[in-house]
Formats: structure tokens, sequence, C-alpha cells
């Protein structure tokens, strides 16, 4: 079935780096623009960065620009987010998720909203 | 940066009434980038409603959204058990997405 599994969260120190990685199974990955979408303990949710389909494209928050990479391999249908200079404010579950793609009678259309997520992986930046 | 606020923060209502959500956004957006989401204690966010008001695959129908411009809202006609959780709202525009602060549906 469509599935995402995130893996490489874990306790890292303040200003040091972590990279998550996000698996992908069931889909023609290489055809979906992706997601990294996160939510800190208690609170809402945080949209993070988003790759095209090729990975031509990135996009940032400004929370997370200029420290956080976001990266794709299609051959191995995973998505990457290597994050940099890490701050406390940066404690989060951390969830991959895929593009929504609909189609009408005459076109495709994506960008919408998210419609695949991963279970999550948990970043504590602490020291 | 469009900011969308949510109200009410909690909703308590009793299983069978009617649920109306509101997200209200600090500028126009388009209805086509406005969706919505849910979320139970301990899960992924499930997608619910895209482009403002088509309902995403296997949602029920007791689920629907309207809305337009700034104002839009999330309305569960007839209230599930499983629909006891947290919702929120979303828009995209300028590469990037905000979501919400989230509404709690939560048993009178």
């Amino acid at each position: 079935q469509v599935q995402l599994v995130e893996s490489g969260g874990g306790v890292v120190q303040p200003g040091r780096s972590l990279r998550l990685s996000c698996a992908a199974s069931g889909f023609t990955f290489s055809s979906y623009a992706m997601h990294w979408v996160r939510q800190a303990p208690g609170k809402g949710l945080e949209w993070v960065a988003v790759i095209s389909y090729d990975g031509s494209n990135k996009y940032y928050a400004d929370s997370v620009k200029g420290r956080f990479t976001i990266s794709r391999d299609n051959s191995k249908n995973t998505l990457y987010l290597q994050m940099n200079s890490l701050r406390a404010e940066d404690t989060a579950v951390y969830y991959c998720a895929r593009d929504l793609i609909f189609c009408s009678s005459t076109s495709c259309y994506s960008g919408y909203a998210f419609d695949i997520w991963g279970q999550g992986t948990m970043v504590t930046v602490s020291s | 940066e469009i900011v969308l606020t949510q109200s009410p923060g909690t909703l308590s209502l009793s299983p069978g009434e009617r649920a109306t959500l509101s997200c209200r956004a600090s500028q126009s957006v388009s209805s086509s980038y406005l969706a919505w989401y849910q979320q139970k204690p301990g899960q992924a966010p499930r997608l619910l409603i895209y482009g403002a008001s088509s309902r995403a695959t296997g949602i029920p129908d007791r689920f629907s959204g309207s809305g337009s411009g700034t104002d839009f809202t999330l309305t569960i006609s007839r209230l599930e058990p499983e629909d006891f959780a947290v919702y929120y709202c979303q828009q995209y525009g300028s590469s990037s997405w905000t979501f919400g602060q989230g509404t709690k549906v939560e048993i009178k």
C-alpha cells in the first residue's frame, strides 16, 4: 500500500546536525513533489520545506532557510532533510508528506494539499 | 505571509450533533488552495478536504467544506465517536504553506 516511513530522529545538542530520511513505497515516487512538516510538542503544524518531483525546485520556511536542506533520491524512493545548526526551537515531530495530485477531465494539478503522511520521527534538540 | 485563524479553539459537542469549524485568512486565499486535516493524538494528520470543498479519497460525506476569499468552514453533519480530534486548515500561496492553529472537537 501507499506508505511513507521516516527515520533518523533522535536527541542532538544545539548547533549540531541531523539527517532525516523518508522511504516511500506503493506509488511512483518520482512523479510527486514531497514536503516536510513539523509539529512541536503540544503545538500545531508547521510546514518546513518542499521539493519538486525531479529535485529541481526547493522552497523553505523562513524559520529554517539557510540551515535545512531538502533533497531526494528517486532511484532509492527516498526523501531527505539535512538539518544543520539545530536550535531548541527545532524540537518537533517531523513528518514527510506527499503533495496531492488531482486531475480534471483536461488537466492535472498539484500543490494544493498533502494527501499521504508518514508516522513522523521525533527530533529533540537539547544539551 | 497569510495567517490563518481558526475558531473556536475548542468545540464541546455530543455524538450526533453538528460541528461547524471556522478558518479565517488574513488576506484572500484562492479556494483551490484551502485544505482541512484531522489529527488524532499520536497520529499523523489526515487530509479531509482540498480545494475548499472537495473530499479526499475515502472521507465520509458527513464532512463538507465551504467558503471563499477569507472565510472558510468545515462542517461535520453528525459527529461520530471517531470524529473527536483536532482539525487544521491549511493554505498555499507564494511557494509557502501555512496552517491554522487548530480547533479541538471534544466530547461534551
